[in-house]
């Protein structure tokens, strides 16, 4: 079945620090694949996507390329601030009959000033 | 993308209670979905909500237990069944269109307590 794997948080870091969060994936087909975020006491917001290979989607400073060849989303952000303090979630949606989204685990990201 | 909203944001309940939570929507959409995300876990989803017809349930999750409704394309409703402190979690709803279905958005989640 579909599997997401993040590195394992928490991850801390100082303000204008680089960013990455490794996430890879086991899918069926060509998943769309997704970065979710979630801030402390909120839903989730919809960060980023991309749906096929060699896709970047960026949003906010944050990019993720869509590696096939390695079924990677990795992360980044070249200059993090405070504000992104926040967890954030691997995701891949393979469609299907119910368009499930599958999540990693989170990564809890603190960014200190 | 369009508004999502939850009641209640949050609640205390007690063993052996039942709790209704709404999802509304600002417009029409395709798909909804009920994720459940357990204190410090990821994100598993419930089931996807049909406007019309019967839930369709993951594994491991049961009507009797999470009855769902969804009278129409912009409302829905989640129960949880006579909860136990396991239940104890954040329950969100997601939307999706046709055409899109692959993009999930989220409203802002019910943060249940069952004590």
């Amino acid at each position: 079945g579909d599997s997401v794997t993040q590195m394992e948080g928490p991850v801390t870091l100082s303000e204008e620090a680089f960013l990455t969060i490794n996430c890879t994936y086991t899918a069926t087909g060509y998943p769309s694949l997704f970065w979710y975020v979630q801030y402390p006491g909120e839903g989730l917001q919809l960060l980023l996507k991309a749906t096929k290979a060699d896709d970047k989607g960026s949003n906010k400073g944050f990019e993720a390329t869509y590696r096939k060849e390695t079924t990677s989303f990795h992360l980044e952000k070249g200059s993090v601030q405070v504000s992104d303090s926040a967890v954030y979630f691997c995701a891949l949606n393979s469609g299907g009959s119910n368009y499930k989204l599958t999540f990693g685990k989170g990564t809890l990201l603190t960014v200190n000033p | 993308s369009a508004v999502i909203s939850q009641k209640p944001s949050r609640d205390i309940c007690q063993r052996g209670t039942s709790l209704t939570i709404q999802c509304q929507v600002d417009s029409q959409v395709t798909m909804m979905f009920w994720y459940r995300q357990q204190p410090g876990q990821s994100l598993t989803l419930i089931a996807t909500a049909n406007q019309g017809s019967e839930a369709t349930y993951e594994s491991g999750f049961v009507i009797d237990k999470f009855p769902i409704s969804r009278p129409n394309l912009t409302f829905s409703t989640l129960t949880v069944s006579n909860m136990s402190p396991e239940d104890s979690s954040i329950y969100l709803c997601s939307v999706a269109w046709t055409g899109g279905a692959d993009t999930q958005y989220f409203g802002p989640g019910t943060r249940l307590t069952v004590l």
